[in-house]
């Protein structure tokens, strides 16, 4: 258990509202990330923070937004939900100062209507 | 952006076959990791592997980092029903400090009793 949790678990919205998804870790790491995961497509990154303030793109940002205000959290943002965005959002942490070993979360059920 | 290529898609083996998958990539990576998902869940790690040429072991489960670094295999021996799931392998390059992963798009493993 790397201790991350991603809240909520479920969500249903409307196109056009905001959404914010949630993940929150316990140990301190520096880097968190930000998946999609569709049928086809596998895990595709969407943005990733390296430190508090710290973050940057990934394959899939286009549509969403990061913030980082303290280590613990890091906040996705969907300003303006589309149906394309339906999808299960997952959050993964680096741990250690060596490996690329990624931690991911339960995972957040979003869908768009 | 980056690909790999995860053989096969999906398999269907009876309880107690062996079981191998793999994972082909065009660019080079210095790490390579398999990854175990189970219905509802997030990814959970299995193996790690660092070295080209690499054979790691993890109880009935046995990954091998390619000489070429270019691919990866994964071996399960003995299948049993808790092995279903989609297995992802990902490849990492600790470039520049992003410790990005790129994900293969899964190998569905069913078992039959």
């Amino acid at each position: 258990d790397a201790g991350i949790t991603q809240s909520p678990r479920h969500k249903v919205t409307e196109t056009g509202t905001p959404v914010t998804l949630r993940c929150h870790q316990t140990e301190n790491h520096r880097y968190m990330y930000w998946y999609r995961q569709d049928p086809g497509h596998g895990l595709r990154l969407i943005h990733y923070s390296y430190g508090v303030k710290d973050t940057d793109k990934g394959e899939v940002s286009d549509g969403y937004s990061v913030s980082r205000s303290k280590t613990e959290d890091f906040l996705l943002t969907l300003e303006s939900a589309t149906s394309s965005q339906t999808s299960v959002y997952f959050c993964a942490i680096r741990t250690g100062e060596a490996g690329n070993e990624q931690f991911f979360g339960p995972g957040t059920r979003l869908t768009v209507l | 952006g980056q690909q790999l290529n995860q053989s096969p898609q999906s398999m269907f083996i009876q309880e107690g076959e062996d079981v191998s998958m793999n994972c082909t990539s065009s660019s080079i990576f210095n790490t390579w990791l398999w990854y175990k998902q189970d219905p509802g869940e997030g990814p959970v790690l299995l193996i790690a592997l660092y070295k080209a040429g690499e054979l790691t072991s993890n109880g009935r489960l046995t990954a091998q980092f390619g000489i070429t670094r270019k691919d990866s295999f994964l071996n399960i021996s003995a299948s049993i029903p808790s092995d279903v799931g989609i297995y992802f392998c990902a490849g990492g390059y600790s470039g520049a400090g992003s410790y990005q992963l790129t994900f293969g798009k899964g190998t569905k493993l069913s078992v039959i009793p």
